[in-house]
């Protein structure tokens, strides 16, 4: 595997709560992305960062900020979760000329 | 805009059986495209991708994928299905914009059957 970290792997958090999921990366790739998976839907962007405090929305990022203050770091906020945001998060990785390799995942279960 | 559809949420094939699982895509650039694979529990493993050389392209596993243009497809298949090759399958589509990030079909989920 790409050396990608996810933490926490599993989470249980009550509506309105702020979460904050972990990507860590010792690839020093340059593009970080965080997608979520959710049944019917395949994979979707949520924001990417192409660089050290670069970063920019996806396809479903509202409810949703991030922060990559070191290129092996890239962290998902949740401001105030939702049930809504109960999915299965993946952070994802890649350089220009190469594919993208994906962490193992995050289980957020919003109750 | 680029997209990808995959035809076919749930395919079952008897083991031993020609395994087809069907991706169209759309790109107004020429695209760079990908099957990955997800084992329960797990992340998404690269298959194989498509990056303008070659149209047949073979991956890890057995698989290989052609890619035609004319009917912007990216089907995968492995001539004989085996139990291990149970799992989820996404095709992706690179975005056009320096990103580099994917566009992913909602996925099918290959069932191997004794």
């Amino acid at each position: 595997d790409a050396g990608i970290t996810q933490s926490p792997r599993h989470k249980v958090t009550e509506t309105g709560t702020p979460v904050t999921l972990r990507c860590h990366q010792t690839e020093n790739h340059r593009y970080m992305y965080w997608y979520r998976q959710d049944p019917g839907h395949g994979l979707r962007l949520i924001h990417y960062s192409y660089g050290v405090k670069d970063t920019d929305k996806g396809e479903v990022s509202d409810g949703y900020s991030v922060s990559r203050s070191k290129t092996e770091d890239f962290l998902l906020t949740l401001e105030s979760a939702t049930s809504s945001q109960t999915s299965v998060y993946f952070c994802a990785i890649s350089d220009r000329a190469t594919e993208a390799f994906f962490g193992q995942g995050t289980r957020l279960t919003v109750v | 805009a680029q997209s990808v559809t995959q035809l076919g949420s749930h395919v079952s094939v008897s083991e031993g059986a020609l395994v087809l699982l069907r991706c169209n895509y759309s790109s107004s650039v020429p695209p760079y495209l990908f099957w990955y694979v997800q084992y329960p529990n797990q992340g998404l493993q690269l298959l194989l991708k498509y990056t303008s050389a070659a149209t047949l392209v073979k991956g890890i596993n057995g698989f290989e994928a052609e890619f035609k243009k004319s009917e912007t497809s990216f089907h995968l298949t492995k001539p004989s299905a085996h139990m291990s090759d149970a799992a989820e399958y996404f095709c992706a589509v690179r975005g056009e914009t320096g990103a580099n990030n994917l566009f992913f079909g909602t996925g099918t989920r290959l069932t191997v059957i004794p």
